[in-house]
């Protein structure tokens, strides 16, 4: 079944706590994309990928790290997160830049 | 600087009349335009999109239109279902608008009633 696998679904964590939300596709997907959902803003988009090793800053990417080591996997890394990164997060795949994106489950992270 | 806006937040109609979901945009360097549907604990599903090069796209109930001119989009929904109810985002990117970013609107709740 083709997908976008987030993980985990929910984190409750302190700040200051590295932690790491994994996003994987099985889609062969070029472009996969990163996304923070608020109430009220809709999605913004923190980072994104136009292919392996190739990454670059979306609206919201400051205390946001990604790396794009191989094509399957786009994992989001928050190096000390604080409470105002409390949010739902999405990862997005799309064949290419512009086409229809999949978007995974979702990553509700608490920050306290 | 909101590129993308979906001036209302909040829309309800009668089930099987016709839903209009609005989308305003401000860079005319935009290529494509998406609509995404999103249901509560669910990530966004892909709906309907529309290249700059057309004016009008159709899959089955749903309707995209675009005007240039006016930098506006929109999707209508005929005829509404109560399956229908959920929150719809617009969606746009361009090869030569900080290419790879994409923008969405705030969403618009669309509740469709029985």
């Amino acid at each position: 079944e083709a997908q976008v696998t987030q993980n985990p679904r929910y984190l409750i964590t302190v700040t200051g706590k590295k932690l790491t939300v994994t996003c994987s596709q099985n889609m062969n997907h070029e472009y996969m994309s990163w996304y923070r959902q608020d109430p009220g803003l809709g999605l913004r988009q923190i980072y994104y990928s136009m292919n392996v090793e190739v990454t670059d800053k979306g609206d919201v990417p400051e205390g946001y790290k990604v790396s794009r080591k191989e094509k399957r996997n786009f994992p989001l890394i928050l190096e000390s997160p604080s409470p105002n990164q409390t949010s739902l997060y999405f990862c997005a795949s799309s064949f290419r830049f512009g086409s229809e994106q999949y978007f995974g489950p979702g990553t509700r992270l608490t920050v306290t | 600087d909101q590129q993308v806006k979906q001036n209302s937040p909040s829309l309800s109609v009668q089930e099987g009349r016709i839903s209009i979901l609005n989308c305003d945009y401000t860079n005319s360097m935009f290529d494509y335009f998406l609509w995404y549907k999103k249901y509560p604990a669910e990530g966004p599903t892909f709906l309907i999109s529309i290249s700059s090069i057309k004016d009008k796209n159709e899959d089955g109930r749903f309707t995209v239109f675009l005007n240039k001119s006016a930098k506006h989009l929109s999707l209508h929904i005929v005829p509404s279902q109560p399956g229908d109810s959920a929150v719809y985002f617009c969606a746009a990117s361009g090869v030569n608008v900080n290419a790879g970013k994409s923008t969405f609107g705030d969403g618009t709740t669309l509740t469709v009633k029985p």
